[in-house]
């Protein structure tokens, strides 16, 4: 069936340094996509969200980037700091349907 | 706090015992998301209320779980007769009038 899966299980970034977290969607029917951030023992936390008349958004630290051509979905979070390590997921949402997660990336953050 | 909160946080039972869980989503959202997680997934769709009216149900839903939302406010999430293989995290969502959705704590069943 249609999914949503990610390129990385788990990444780990330098303390300052960018990081960048990829999804990959293969439903191209869906028009709205949500980040989120998972720490350990909490419920999933909304990041940013993006529709897919846009290509890029922007938010505090995070951008995401949407290219449909490639159903390809990014989070780039700036100088990321220890607070950032979390496990990321990304959601797709099909117009009338529900909210498909993936399995999620576990960002470790370096001191 | 004005987020979505989840009661209890923890519950662990025996196998075969009933378990209900509460959900109170954030106070001007009109719908209500139960999902299900398990360890190192992403969290699964379970049933969705609009107001007091459930909408949705998924196939992982089996007869022996119910949901209600008797008032169009909090939710509870009932399972009968519990199995192991019901371990996992219950999670609720709520969303207003964007298609956003705010997830609360969650509350994590240990069935032995």
């Amino acid at each position: 069936g249609e999914s949503v899966g990610l390129h990385l299980p788990t990444l780990s970034v330098q303390e300052g340094d960018n990081s960048i977290i990829n999804c990959a969607y293969s439903n191209s029917a869906s028009d709205y996509f949500i980040w989120y951030k998972q720490e350990s023992g909490k419920g999933p936390q909304f990041i940013i969200d993006i529709r897919s008349n846009m290509d890029k958004r922007q938010g505090q630290r995070v951008t995401v980037l949407l290219n449909k051509t490639v159903k390809h979905l990014s989070l780039q979070i700036a100088a990321t700091q220890p607070g950032d390590s979390a496990v990321y997921f990304c959601a797709e949402l099909v117009p009338g349907q529900n909210f498909v997660f993936g399995p999620g990336t576990r960002l470790s953050v370096l001191p | 706090d004005t987020g979505v909160s989840q009661d209890p946080r923890h519950k662990i039972t025996k196998r075969g015992q009933n378990v209900t869980f509460r959900c109170d989503p954030i106070s001007e959202h009109n719908r209500l998301y139960w999902y299900r997680q398990t360890l190192g997934q992403g969290p699964e769709f379970l049933t969705y209320f609009q107001n007091e009216a459930q909408l949705e149900k998924s196939r992982l839903l089996s007869d022996r779980f119910s949901a209600e939302r008797p008032k169009g406010s909090f939710s509870t999430l009932e399972i009968q007769r519990t199995e192991q293989g019901d371990s996992a995290m219950y999670l609720c969502a709520s969303s207003g009038q964007g298609r956003e959705q705010y997830f609360g704590p969650g509350t994590r069943l240990t069935v032995t």
